[in-house]
């Protein structure tokens, strides 16, 4: 399978914390992309980082690209319960997105 | 609501039986995905569509699975004779085509997807 791998599989913190979920993937790529999806429901495109980019910010939302090392993270800064949801890192090498198996983040206010 | 819709949102069907999916994506978009996401792991892709033209097939598409977008619209997936492990939800996709660039890069817009069930 060229699915990546998402860490930790679920991660739970209190609102106002960050979250950083990291995703690893085995491809070469053109983008790398992070969506999220509350239970189950369809995906939302949160943030697109280009293969030439090294950090990308979206207002609380902070992407990093490490490409030799295939690798991204993603920090949600100063979270709240809304942010509850799975969040998936996607690759995109030619035209179908390449999902990682995901994290799931919960939030407790 | 302008985003992408699809139906029905549930369907439970007898194995054996054969099942139709309906997507309608953003109506500028010109590019039509096909994604299956079973229990606790990510979409997996099938198959998408530029326009009419189905120019990707996974291998995941068994030959009981066809798609169809016959005017570069809306696109149906159909699954014959199903099978207890085509069990999963299976999402739509829509993208427009736009180039930055040397690197072509493409959000797409998910619906809400269709969740099968197979007894």
């Amino acid at each position: 399978s060229q699915q990546g791998e998402e860490d930790p599989q679920a991660l739970s913190i209190q609102e106002g914390e960050n979250a950083t979920m990291n995703c690893s993937y085995k491809t070469s790529i053109n983008n790398l992309q992070w969506y999220r999806q509350n239970s189950g429901r369809g995906l939302v495109h949160l943030i697109l980082i280009r293969s030439n980019e090294r950090e990308k910010h979206s207002g609380r939302l902070r992407v990093t690209l490490d490409t030799s090392k295939k690798s991204s993270s993603l920090l949600i800064t100063a979270s709240r319960a809304a942010d509850t949801a799975s969040y998936f890192c996607a690759n995109q090498a030619g035209t179908a997105l390449i999902f990682g198996k995901g994290t799931t983040l919960s939030v407790s206010s | 609501d302008t985003g992408v819709s699809q139906n029905p949102r549930h369907k439970i069907t007898k194995r054996g039986q054969n099942v139709t999916f309906r997507c309608d994506p953003i109506s500028e978009h010109n590019r039509l995905y096909w994604y299956r996401q079973t229990l606790g792991q990510g979409p997996e892709f099938l198959t998408y569509f530029q326009n009419e033209a189905q120019l990707e097939k996974s291998r995941l598409l068994s030959d009981r699975f066809s798609a169809e977008r016959p005017k570069g619209s809306f696109s149906t997936l159909e699954i014959q004779r199903t099978e207890q492990g085509d069990s999963a939800m299976y999402l739509c996709a829509s993208s427009s085509v736009r180039s930055t660039g040397a690197s072509p890069s493409y959000e797409q817009y998910f619906g809400p997807g269709t969740r099968l069930t197979v007894t």
